[in-house]
């Protein structure tokens, strides 16, 4: 176990659909990051938040969006979805910060399935 | 751009062999490199990580990594595998810009097949 939680495990929904996943990084970890893993993709980093705030970003679609909120949870919003979304999407967390370890905990994952 | 290789996409060993997954990585400076491992439904496990220092670094359930700069390698070792060893195993390279402000890339993954 990680201490990285993610809700939903599982979630299936329709095309043009909007959805929001949750990730809890691990306890005293500022950074969460965001990663999406299919078949023809791979693992492809999105977006990072670092304490709040957005730190960078990978190739997020701009039908997706995250935030970070004052406890450091995070959410994932994927809206108008097409059958292309469907994937793991995975949330990460590591204490990255100037000077201290950088290396990034997995959550178990959100399996997204769009019919 | 960083870009990570993993040459082999199935590699299949018997039980109690040794085991070597090959992983090249194309980055300007010394990158941070991991090796994550990935079970069937499950999230990824932190296997090790190479920052600097020693260049053959340990990590857990018996695995080890060399990094050779002049190889842009950093490959990972078992000297014994076991049956629960199957799994998908990815490796990542990492920037550091101060605040470990960026994602990691990841490569392709190879997948480990033991046979009894």
């Amino acid at each position: 176990d990680s201490g990285v939680t993610q809700t939903p495990k599982h979630l299936i929904t329709a095309t043009g659909q909007r959805v929001t996943l949750r990730c809890s990084p691990r306890s005293g970890d500022l950074s969460v990051y965001w990663y999406q893993q299919s078949l023809d993709q791979g693992l492809q980093f999105l977006i990072q938040y670092y304490n709040g705030e957005e730190r960078a970003k990978g190739n997020i679609l701009e039908r997706f969006s995250a935030q970070q909120f004052p406890d450091l949870h995070s959410e994932l919003n994927l809206s108008s979805l097409e059958l292309g979304d469907s994937a793991l999407y995975f949330c990460a967390s590591s204490s990255a910060g100037t000077g201290v370890s950088y290396e990034q905990y997995f959550g178990p994952g959100t399996r997204l399935t769009v019919t | 751009a960083q870009s990570v290789t993993q040459p082999d996409i199935h590699i299949t060993v018997s039980e109690g062999a040794s085991l070597e997954l090959r992983c090249n990585y194309s980055y300007g400076a010394t990158p941070y490199l991991f090796w994550y491992v990935q079970s069937p439904g499950q999230g990824l496990q932190l296997l090790l990580k190479y920052f600097s220092g020693d260049t053959l670094v340990q990590g857990i359930k018996g695995f080890e990594a060399e990094f050779k700069r002049s190889q842009s390698s950093f490959n990972l070792r078992k000297p014994s595998v076991h049956w629960s060893d199957a799994a998908e195993y990815f490796c990542a390279v990492g920037p550091y810009s101060g605040g470990g402000a960026d994602g990691l890339t990841f490569g392709k993954g190879t997948h480990l097949i033991i046979q009894p």
